[in-house]
């Protein structure tokens, strides 16, 4: 099993949407949790940290559940500038965080 | 803050040519970390550093070395460049604590021919 999946999509959704993504992570020991954003050819750049209780940035929200080793981010309104690679990030207490291969959005007009 | 400086922006290489990547922070981080990241591949952990002086193999490190002499940068050696190291490579650093996000450069652009 992979440490951190994420569904690949691409998902292609209308402007205006709500969409959601959803990981799993395979070590239970896991610490602490990120959605990362990365556009086209460039870095990828922090979005939000997740919190146990989840948390909520203007329109993204995060969800942790523990238990299912699950982390989702939902995405509502959706934008045209929202399109891009969103990664999944897992820190296992370790020294290095754990990227997931991402999930691609498309929003279109 | 400049935040994570990488040089160069891009490079193409021949077969066999050696080169060196230099990652700079400014935040006074402790971790620093090199990746590759290849279509479909997602980003691939190279080698990181947690301290200065120090170094530790990551899940690709064959053809690759490091060094970190000063806390503020991170330099990538290629010794002999293949064409399978034509890649994306990203560095990036974060503070020591488990709760904090790693902070990447922009990249660069490797072709090797």
């Amino acid at each position: 099993r992979k440490e951190v999946e994420q569904d690949p999509g691409p998902f292609n959704v209308p402007e205006g949407a709500t969409v959601a993504f959803n990981c799993t992570y395979s070590n239970s020991a896991s610490q602490s949790f990120f959605w990362y954003r990365q556009d086209c050819r460039k870095e990828p750049k922090l979005l939000m940290s997740v919190y146990s209780s989840g948390n909520e940035d203007g329109r993204f929200t995060a969800q942790l559940n523990r238990a299912s080793q699950y982390i989702s981010l939902l995405i509502r309104d959706s934008k045209l500038s929202d399109s891009a690679t969103y990664l999944c990030v897992v820190n296992q207490a370790g020294t290095a965080l754990i990227f997931g291969k991402g999930t691609t959005l498309s929003v279109s007009s | 803050n400049a935040g994570v400086t990488q040089t160069p922006k891009f490079r193409v290489l021949k077969t066999g040519q050696s080169m060196t990547l230099l990652c700079a922070q400014d935040m006074n981080h402790e971790y620093m970390y090199w990746y590759r990241q290849d279509p479909g591949m997602g980003l691939r952990l190279i080698h990181y550093s947690v301290g200065e002086g120090t170094t530790a193999k990551g899940e690709v490190p064959d053809g690759y070395n490091v060094s970190r002499l000063k806390k503020q940068n991170f330099l990538l050696g290629l010794e002999s460049a293949a064409p399978s190291q034509t890649s994306v490579y990203f560095c990036a650093s974060r503070e020591q604590l488990s709760n904090q996000p790693q902070h990447f450069g922009d990249g660069t652009r490797l072709s090797i021919l």
